[in-house]
């Protein structure tokens, strides 16, 4: 299976660095998600990470260790808007495209 | 082009009834998913069809059931609802041939259901 773990909140300051880490367990493995949810909106696509290493897009960043079964998503030069839950999602092998979720982190970012 | 629809986004139904939510995805797209979300346990995965079929199942009662169209619109059924069921389901589409990511799920708005 795959159990999925990530801090449930997080604060930091407008301008700010903050790292969002995800660890998971796993049998198998076919790719890791983070996804930005505001509330009472749906799910966006942030990232994608299926090899090991750094993927940068913009001010979000995530990283994936396979083998440590470990993964963060970096927010630089934080704004008010990115108060929201961060979503760190797996997709397990032979699964067609579902995924499972962790129970996401709520960031607040303050003045 | 047009996102993800559910309809409705609200719902108010009492318990031992059923509801029918649908859900409309990306043009294109061939591959739908539920997902149930709750407080206390985030987004859970309900089911995946693909093409008309059922390709995968999450860890839910038989109370839970889906179906898709040839048209890729998707419904889900919960029958016998119970206080637990109050929640916020959303639908996901994906497979679309021109994104690389061939597995990443496009949001729709959700459908709120409360149960009484």
């Amino acid at each position: 299976g795959q159990n999925i773990d990530q801090p449930t909140e997080m604060t930091a300051t407008e301008g700010a660095i903050v790292q969002i880490n995800c660890t998971y367990q796993t049998s198998g493995f076919n790719g890791l998600f983070w996804y930005q949810q505001h509330a009472g909106e749906a799910p966006t696509f942030l990232s994608y990470n299926v090899l090991d290493g750094l993927e940068e897009k913009g001010r979000f960043s995530s990283f994936l260790s396979r083998s440590k079964g470990y993964s963060y998503l970096l927010l630089k030069e934080l704004q008010m808007k990115d108060s929201a839950s961060y979503l760190c999602a797996v997709s397990p092998p032979n699964s067609g495209y579902a995924l499972n979720f962790g129970k996401g982190t709520s960031l607040l970012v303050t003045p | 082009k047009a996102g993800v629809t559910q309809t409705p986004r609200y719902l108010i139904k009492t318990r031992g009834q059923q509801v029918t939510l649908s859900c409309s995805p990306i043009s294109g797209h061939r591959s739908v998913s539920w997902y149930q979300q709750t407080p206390g346990q985030g987004l859970q995965f309900l089911f995946e069809y693909f093409s008309e079929t059922q390709r995968n199942k999450g860890n839910f009662p038989g109370r839970f059931s889906g179906r898709q169209f040839s048209n890729s619109r998707s419904e889900m059924n919960v029958s016998t609802l119970e206080l637990g069921d109050s929640a916020l389901y959303l639908c996901a589409s994906s497979l679309s041939p021109t994104s690389s990511i061939p597995n990443e799920q496009f949001f729709g708005p959700g459908t709120r259901l409360t149960v009484l």
